[in-house]
């Protein structure tokens, strides 16, 4: 079956333009996470999704930055105003929560977008 | 201090070596994970675990809560296990959140 996917895979921007980055979970996967990975840097948390709803968003650097997931699946993340340390490969993951609260959530992750801010 | 700190951050082995990967973090948890990342950068799932010891393959995952610490081994190490692997934690406290370390680049030669 088909696992996440991402688009773009690759998005170069200029300074201060906003961008929209797509994802699309496994099919019937309830739980849905942003992350991003800066160069050099390990994966640092940004946003979680449980159906539409965002339970924790507490990773968002700044309020340049927000997500929504519509119909329990598809999620865009869009940064606006883009700065130059934005620039970083964007994760999503998705996941099928048990109805124990998360005892068999395993992540399965996307391709990942990289953003290049000039 | 990060709350998960991995060990070594880089290692180089030669094909066929015992492999050790280490993980120590400093807040109570409900599931570590381990992950691999390729040089293409996709990440896969390695292993999800709360207790005691998971093997898949030649990959071995053991975690001691009361120290909190875990281990990833791979035996019979090969050049296509080179990557990065990746601890990541999730607290009672934070959902689905994962808390990740800053991986461990290893290259096997041949």
């Amino acid at each position: 079956g088909a696992g996440v996917s991402q688009s773009p895979s690759n998005k170069v921007t200029e300074k201060g333009k906003d961008v929209e980055l797509r994802c699309d979970p496994i099919s019937g996967h309830t739980a849905l996470y942003w992350y991003r990975q800066s160069l050099g840097q390990g994966l640092e948390f940004l946003i979680y999704f449980q159906g539409n709803s965002a339970p924790d968003k507490s990773g968002l650097p700044s309020d340049r930055f927000s997500a929504e997931r519509t119909g329990g699946s598809v999620s865009t993340l869009t940064i606006q105003r883009t700065q130059q340390e934005d620039s970083a490969v964007y994760l999503c993951a998705s996941s099928l929560l048990s109805s124990g609260g998360g005892s068999t959530d395993t992540q399965y992750f996307g391709p990942g977008t990289r953003l290049t801010v000039l | 201090k990060n709350e998960v700190e991995q060990s070594p951050q880089n290692l180089t082995a030669q094909e066929g070596e015992f492999i050790t990967i280490n993980c120590s973090y400093s807040v109570g948890i409900s599931a570590l994970h381990w992950l691999q990342q390729h040089p293409g950068g996709g990440i896969v799932s390695l292993f999800m675990l709360s207790s005691g010891k998971k093997k898949h393959g030649r990959l071995i995952a053991t975690i001691n809560i009361q120290e909190k610490h875990s281990s990833l081994h791979i035996t019979a190490s090969h050049p296509r296990d080179s990557a990065v692997y990746i601890c990541a934690v999730r607290s009672p406290t934070s959902g689905s959140r994962l808390t990740f370390g800053e991986g461990t680049q290893l290259t096997v030669n041949p």
